[in-house]
């Protein structure tokens, strides 16, 4: 089985702090995802990469910034954290050639103070 | 740009019913893939069923299946004998193919009542 995992499920930060959220996942799938889910709103895409080092901004990527040095691991960075990036954060992989299908860690719910 | 719609915030049904959630989308491809995940409370997002575009069949799953449409371009999911453990939010999802990035709706709660 796919394992994808997020290094906190819950997190509580000040306003202005750099936050990061950490993503792994066991399958050397070689494209990761990080998206925000809010109410009424589905998931947006963040950010995305599709290789070590490369990354492609998804709809909403500002407040935020990437970091993948490893193949199996997809860091969310928030710069300065800010009370509207209060959400539930989830990351997910895929394997090219797979259909397209994505695999979900269990998310991350991050309270911005 | 793809766009999903969901028109079903909330829905309810009776255990052992069958209940059907909505999906349209709008899109300009030809070749894709349409998804139905499912979200359960405090838990994981996994992965229901997933359509090809190309294939005319519709995907079933056990007791889940899909009316796919393409010229009404609609895929709504059928959840038949439903069971308590089917209490979920269900998001429709679509993705063209040869690009990775999936494009959701804004999910359905579904609740299934004792």
């Amino acid at each position: 089985d796919v394992k994808v995992t997020q290094s906190s499920r819950y997190l509580v930060k000040r306003t202005g702090e750099k936050v990061f959220l950490e993503c792994v996942q066991d399958m050397d799938h070689e494209n990761m995802f990080w998206y925000r889910q809010d109410p009424g709103l589905g998931l947006r895409l963040i950010y995305f990469s599709y290789d070590v080092k490369m990354k492609e901004k998804g709809d909403i990527p500002e407040g935020y910034s990437v970091s993948r040095e490893k193949k199996e691991r997809f860091s969310l960075i928030l710069e300065s954290a800010s009370t509207n990036q209060t959400s539930m954060y989830l990351c997910a992989s895929s394997w090219t050639l797979n259909l397209n299908t994505q695999y979900f860690g269990p998310g991350t719910r991050l309270t911005v103070l | 740009a793809q766009t999903v719609t969901q028109s079903q915030p909330e829905m309810s049904v009776q255990e052992a019913e069958t209940v059907t959630l909505s999906c349209t989308y709008d899109t300009s491809e030809n070749n894709y893939y349409l998804f139905w995940y499912k979200q359960p409370p405090s838990r994981q997002m996994i992965l229901v069923i997933r359509q090809e575009a190309y294939k005319q069949q519709n995907a079933t799953e056990n007791r889940f299946s899909v009316n796919f449409q393409k010229a009404a371009k609609s895929f709504s999911l059928k959840i038949s004998d439903s069971q308590l453990g089917d209490t979920a939010m269900y998001f429709c999802a679509f993705s063209a193919f040869g690009n990775e990035k999936l494009t959701f709706g804004t999910g359905t709660r579904l609740t299934i009542i004792p």
